[in-house]
């Protein structure tokens, strides 16, 4: 089982571009949510998605944006960089039917916006 | 969803139990108390969770007690690969109508195995 896998690892992107990241969950399961990470900070929530519909939401402003395929996969979208978008970007997946479950994190996409 | 607190940083000796202590005085009756640890530059790796009895499994325990208001990791024998930032969380389990819910991560605790 190749757990979450998370592409690519490291990104560098110039201000006011825009970036996409991709993760693959788990293996059997269907909830992917992304997180960011800034340096020396706990991971703040973006958003989860399951059965390819956004279903909550962090305190993001919508340059951030995400979809969900079929096969469950997932992308983030970060539109019009700032420096201070720079962060680790962390991928989890989890089943949702089983109210305890834990959610399983990827190794993460570090975004360095120059 | 609930807030935990946790001490800035902890020591301990290789070898020996780490305890480290969460606040949650504010949890409520549906929600789990969750253990995440991150090691440098890597993404979180699950620990063990509870509700309100004590769970151990092949990692760590984890005490609750009977009013829920605060909890502890022990880590029973420490080693060097123990050193890592520890995340105590309050999960909030239904929500968008999935019973799944979103991780709130505070700061934690930095937990330094020393030899």
């Amino acid at each position: 089982d190749a757990g979450v896998t998370q592409s690519p690892t490291h990104l560098i992107k110039t201000r006011g571009q825009q970036v996409t990241l991709r993760c693959s969950p788990k293996s059997g399961h269907d909830t992917v949510s992304w997180y960011q990470q800034a340096l020396g900070q706990g991971p703040q929530f973006i958003f989860q998605y399951y059965e390819e519909e956004e279903r909550q939401r962090g305190n993001f402003p919508d340059r951030f944006s995400g979809h969900q395929f079929p096969n469950y996969s997932s992308e983030l979208n970060v539109n019009a960089l700032l420096l201070g978008d720079s962060a680790l970007y962390l991928c989890a997946s989890s089943l949702p039917r089983r109210s305890n479950t834990e959610a399983f994190f990827g190794q993460g996409t570090r975004l360095t916006v120059v | 969803d609930a807030k935990t607190t946790q001490p800035t940083s902890m020591d301990c000796a290789e070898g020996r139990a780490a305890n480290l202590p969460c606040n949650h005085s504010t949890i409520s009756g549906n929600e789990y108390v969750y253990w995440y640890r991150q090691i440098h530059s890597q993404g979180p790796q699950y620990i063990i969770h509870g509700l309100k009895n004590n769970e151990t499994n092949e990692m760590a325990s984890l005490i609750i007690t009977e009013d829920r208001k605060s909890s502890t990791l022990i880590l029973p024998h420490a080693t060097l690969r123990d050193t890592a930032v520890y995340y105590c969380i309050v999960r909030d389990l239904y929500a968008g109508g999935t019973s799944y819910g979103k991780l709130t991560f505070g700061q934690g605790t930095i937990l330094t195995v020393h030899p």
